[in-house]
């Protein structure tokens, strides 16, 4: 079955403590995308990557790392979590060509919460 | 910098009537469009993609329009049904990077 997968789903930390939340898609795509959903803010991209080895800030990238060492996984990483980083995070794949993102398939989500 | 907004925000409908919901954008230079799906808690699940060369996209009951001159697209949602309630949100791909709109609210009575 064609998806994207997320682990944690759910995540209830500290401030400062450092966590990684994994993305994995079994689809062969480009390009994969983090993002974050607030009330009020909507979706907002964190990172992106357009194949291995090459990545992107979004439009909130601050307190985030991500990397792309392998096709299919795209870790975001939090050196050090801050309670306004507590969020709804997805992550999302598609194929891309030549710049053009196709049908984006996005995982089930990821709900932290940082106090 | 690309702004998407969707209206209206929320919408409540009886069972059956058939309806539009709104995207709009303010840089006409797009690569596509997209319209998702989101129900509660859970991700976002793609619908229709409409490319830039592209005028309009159907798929089952779901019908969307593209006009980039206008920077204008809809979702029209024929013979609603309950199972259609759900956070309906359109993006913008511009380049890598897709953009949100904020989301219409849908709700479907029975």
């Amino acid at each position: 079955e064609a998806q994207v997968t997320q682990n944690p789903r759910y995540l209830i930390t500290v401030t400062g403590k450092k966590l990684t939340v994994t993305c994995s898609q079994n689809m062969n795509h480009e390009y994969m995308s983090w993002y974050r959903q607030d009330p009020g803010l909507g979706l907002r991209q964190i990172y992106y990557s357009m194949n291995v080895e090459v990545t992107d800030k979004g439009d909130v990238p601050e307190g985030y790392k991500v990397s792309r060492k392998e096709k299919r996984n795209f870790p975001l990483i939090l050196e050090s979590p801050s309670p306004n980083q507590t969020s709804l995070y997805f992550c999302a794949s598609a194929i891309g060509r030549g710049g053009i993102i196709d049908t984006q398939y996005f995982g089930p989500g990821t709900r932290l919460t940082v106090l | 910098k690309q702004e998407v907004t969707q209206i209206p925000a929320a919408l409540s409908v009886p069972e059956g009537e058939n309806l539009v919901l709104n995207c709009s954008f303010t840089d006409s230079a797009i690569y596509n469009l997209q319209w998702f799906r989101q129900d509660p808690g859970k991700g976002l699940t793609s619908l229709l993609l409409i490319q830039s060369s592209q005028r309009e996209q159907t798929s089952g009951r779901l019908n969307a329009s593209l006009d980039k001159s206008s920077g204008r697209s809809t979702l029209y949602i024929a013979a609603s049904q309950p199972g259609d309630s759900a956070t309906y949100l359109c993006a913008v791909d511009a380049g890598n990077m897709l953009t949100f709109g904020g989301g219409t609210r849908l709700m479907v009575k029975p």
